[in-house]
């Protein structure tokens, strides 16, 4: 698999149930964000976690990282059908010389009313 | 809150025709970056900019692109020569520093289709 695979392509859930994508990458990193695209639209940043962290929170987004199975997971909770968008894992180049991300191939989720 | 912005968000061009592409990063950033999504694939990084060079750059990224930061506000994708394949949505982000731990923000895109 390549840097920055998520796990389903695809989620399909009713409004006011939590969702739950999950991203892994192959080498070290130095931070993983995660990103959304409503269809067609621009990215907007999510959050962004560091490799020394495990969990972070914002508002209704709650990321892990695990380091040891360089995985990360997303979860919304309380969806609402305005969270239907694609949702991105980028990770950073380790040792590179810029911050240059590397996405994934994103989750489609679809939050019906 | 400050935005990227990018102009235009449409563009038509035929095969072989020359394009502009623009951005105006987040006026306290240092850093400056061009990515492009091919429909239906994963965001791919172009190039990096910092202090009016490239700092890093992709397979991508050849000798048909070019980058320019004209003035003071002003963050250029130039392609030269279009090809059928450049159609993408090209998205400009800009970062403070640049540092490893740091967040990028993206423009809207603009949506770029050779004919």
């Amino acid at each position: 698999s390549q840097q920055g695979e998520e796990d389903p392509q695809a989620l399909s859930i009713q409004e006011g149930e939590n969702a739950t994508m999950n991203c892994s990458y192959k080498t070290s990193i130095n931070n993983l964000q995660w990103y959304r695209q409503n269809s067609g639209r621009g990215l907007v940043h999510l959050i962004l976690i560091r490799s020394n962290e495990r969990e972070k929170h914002s508002g209704r987004l709650r990321v892990t990282l695990d380091t040891s199975k360089k995985s990360s997971s997303l979860l919304i909770t309380a969806s609402r059908a305005a969270d239907t968008a694609s949702y991105f894992c980028a990770t950073d180049s380790y040792g590179g010389a810029t911050n240059k991300l590397i996405f994934g191939t994103g989750t489609l989720l679809a939050v019906q009313p | 809150e400050p935005e990227v912005t990018q102009t235009p968000s449409h563009q038509v061009t035929q095969m072989g025709q020359e394009v502009i592409l623009r951005c105006v990063p987040i006026s306290n950033h240092l850093y400056f970056y061009w990515y492009r999504q091919i429909l239906g694939q994963k965001v791919e990084f172009l190039v990096s900019f910092y202090n009016n060079e490239i700092s890093e750059k992709s397979e991508i990224f050849d000798d048909q692109f070019s980058v320019e930061r004209p003035d003071g506000s002003n963050f250029t994708l130039k392609i030269r020569s279009t090809k059928l394949e450049d159609s993408a949505m090209y998205f400009c982000a800009s970062s403070v520093m640049g540092t490893l731990q740091e967040t990028q923000y993206f423009g809207p895109g603009t949506r770029l289709l050779v004919l």
